[in-house]
C-alpha cells in the first residue's frame, strides 16, 4: 500500500527564515503529488501539484517544491516565510493508476508550522 | 460561489445514536470523498464514490456507511456513533477519471461523541 512520511511534525521559525518540508512516498510507480495547507479552522487548500514535466513546481504564496523522482521525495520550499504561513501542512500522493482507488490521495501525517512575527 | 458545503458545522452527540453528516457539491465532479481528520494521523479515507450509484471502502470505514444516490450528494452516516468516532470530518470532490485530479475540500464537521 502506498505510504506518505512527513519528518517534521511541527517546525517553528522566525520570520523570514528559509522553509523546507520534507516528504517521501513509498511507491515507485507513476504518482501525481500535492501539497495541501489547512490554515487554523479552515479546510485544506491547495498549495501546489505535480503531475508531470519540470519537476521544480511553483505554487501559490511563494511555494514551490521538487520532485526527485530518485529519492521519492516532493519537499515543499520556501524563501522567506511570514506570520501568514502559520499552519498545518500536508503532503499527499495520487497513485498508482492500475487499481480501482486510482483517483484516492494517500495523506502525510501533516507538518504544523509555526512562524513568530 | 461553487464549491463544497458541509453540514452541521459542529455535533455533539451520545455514543450509541445515529447522525448523518451531509454534504454537497455543485462542481459537477464525478468523484467525492469522506475523510476524517486526527491530530498526528492525517487524513485518512473513510469512503469514497467515482461516480453517482457507486462507493468504495477506504482506509478506515468500519462503523460508517454511505450512499451516492445523485452526482450532488454523498452523506456519511453513523449507525451507532462511538468515542473514538470523535473527529473533524471533512467532505472532498475531484473531477475524477484516471488523471490524478484535484481534490477540493468542504469546511469540515467537528463532531464530538460522548
Amino acid at each position: 500500500a502506498q505510504s506518505v512520511s512527513q519528518h517534521n511534525h511541527h517546525v517553528i521559525l522566525s520570520e523570514a527564515a528559509s522553509l523546507e518540508l520534507g516528504c517521501n512516498y513509498s511507491y515507485g510507480g507513476t504518482v501525481n503529488l500535492f501539497w495541501y495547507v489547512q490554515y487554523p479552522g479552515q479546510h485544506l487548500q491547495l498549495l501546489l501539484k505535480y503531475f508531470s514535466g519540470d519537476p521544480l513546481v511553483k505554487g501559490i504564496k511563494g511555494f514551490e517544491a521538487e520532485f526527485i523522482k530518485s529519492k521519492f521525495s516532493f519537499n515543499l520550499r520556501k524563501p522567506s516565510v511570514q506570520w501568514s504561513d502559520t499552519a498545518e501542512y500536508f503532503c499527499a500522493v495520487n497513485g498508482p493508476y492500475s487499481s480501482g482507488s486510482a483517483r484516492q490521495l494517500t495523506f502525510g501525517s501533516g507538518t504544523q508550522l509555526t512562524v513568530l512575527p | 460561489i461553487a464549491g463544497i458545503t458541509q453540514a452541521p458545522t459542529s455535533q455533539i452527540l451520545a455514543a450509541g445514536r445515529r447522525m448523518t453528516l451531509r454534504c454537497t457539491q455543485d462542481m459537477r465532479h464525478n468523484a467525492m470523498y469522506w475523510y476524517r481528520q486526527d491530530l498526528g494521523l492525517g487524513l485518512r479515507l473513510i469512503h469514497y464514490s467515482n461516480t453517482a450509484g457507486t462507493t468504495g471502502k477506504g482506509e478506515v470505514p468500519d462503523g460508517y456507511s454511505v450512499s451516492r444516490a445523485n452526482t450532488d450528494d454523498f452523506p456519511l452516516t453513523l449507525a451507532s456513533a462511538v468515542p473514538s468516532q470523535t473527529s473533524v470530518y471533512f467532505c472532498a470532490s475531484s473531477e475524477g477519471g484516471t488523471g490524478g485530479n484535484e481534490q477540493f475540500f468542504g469546511p469540515g464537521t467537528r463532531l464530538t461523541v460522548l
